[in-house]
């Protein structure tokens, strides 16, 4: 079946670190780009992250840019999110989603398939 | 980066059509093809179902439509359904290499 797991998550106290993984499950995650999305609690969708499929380059929204990295282990078939120095208003629901085509060197920015999500909670 | 503006609410009746706005700038719906709609019903993951303004996912019915004029897209709903009540949000490629969401619209079937 065609989906992305994203297992871990949790709590991290402000200033913490976290990886997040998303792991891709019959399909090459190779040939996709990719991009992270947050949901903060009872809030809309927030684009955060996207890397391209030859990873040319790494793209971050301006809240997160400098503190989170988006890679990838095509030998896992695993996507990750690396959150550094983290914010209380970094807590939500964490969903990691795949480009519409394959390919696409600069990205189609249409997100076709998505993991449940992971809840990151920063206290205050 | 500021959010694409949506109502924040829209509703109707089974059998009604609606249609929700998403409003950009020539930076993002107004210049590119590449608005996208999401439907995501409570304490789910959203869903696709309009890419490139006007195409559908397959299995997406054909009660859901998009179109674009200038810098608003649109999103219609023909034929509602008590299913198709979720939040919907649209979102659209933006240049520098970023994406921009609207900031979603309850739809309620009354």
């Amino acid at each position: 079946q065609v989906q992305l797991v994203e297992p871990g998550g949790g709590v991290v106290q402000p200033g913490g670190s976290l990886r997040l993984s998303c792991v891709a499950s019959e399909f090459n995650l190779k040939i996709f780009g990719m991009y992270w999305v947050r949901q903060a609690p009872g809030k809309g969708l927030e684009w955060v992250a996207f890397i391209p499929y030859d990873e040319s380059n790494q793209y971050y929204a301006q809240s997160v840019k400098g503190r989170f990295s988006i890679s990838r282990d095509i030998s896992k078939n695993t996507l990750y999110l690396q959150v550094n120095s983290v914010r209380p208003e970094d807590t939500a629901e964490y969903f990691c989603a795949k480009d519409i085509r394959p390919y696409g060197g600069n990205g189609y920015w249409s997100l076709d398939l998505w993991g449940r999500g992971t809840r990151v909670t920063v206290p205050s | 980066q500021s959010a694409l503006t949506q109502p924040p609410s829209v509703s109707g009746s089974p059998g009604q059509s609606v249609t929700i706005s998403c409003t950009g700038t020539s930076s993002d719906v107004g210049t590119y093809n590449r608005v996208s709609w999401y439907q995501q019903p409570p304490g789910t993951a959203p869903k696709l179902i309009i890419y490139d303004v006007t195409s559908r996912p397959s299995g997406v019915p054909d009660r859901f439509s998009g179109s674009k004029s200038g810098n608003t897209a649109s999103l219609t709903i023909s034929g509602l359904q008590a299913e198709d009540e979720a939040d919907f949000y649209c979102s659209s490629y933006r240049s520098g290499n970023t994406l921009v969401f609207g900031g979603g619209t309850k739809l309620t079937v009354l």
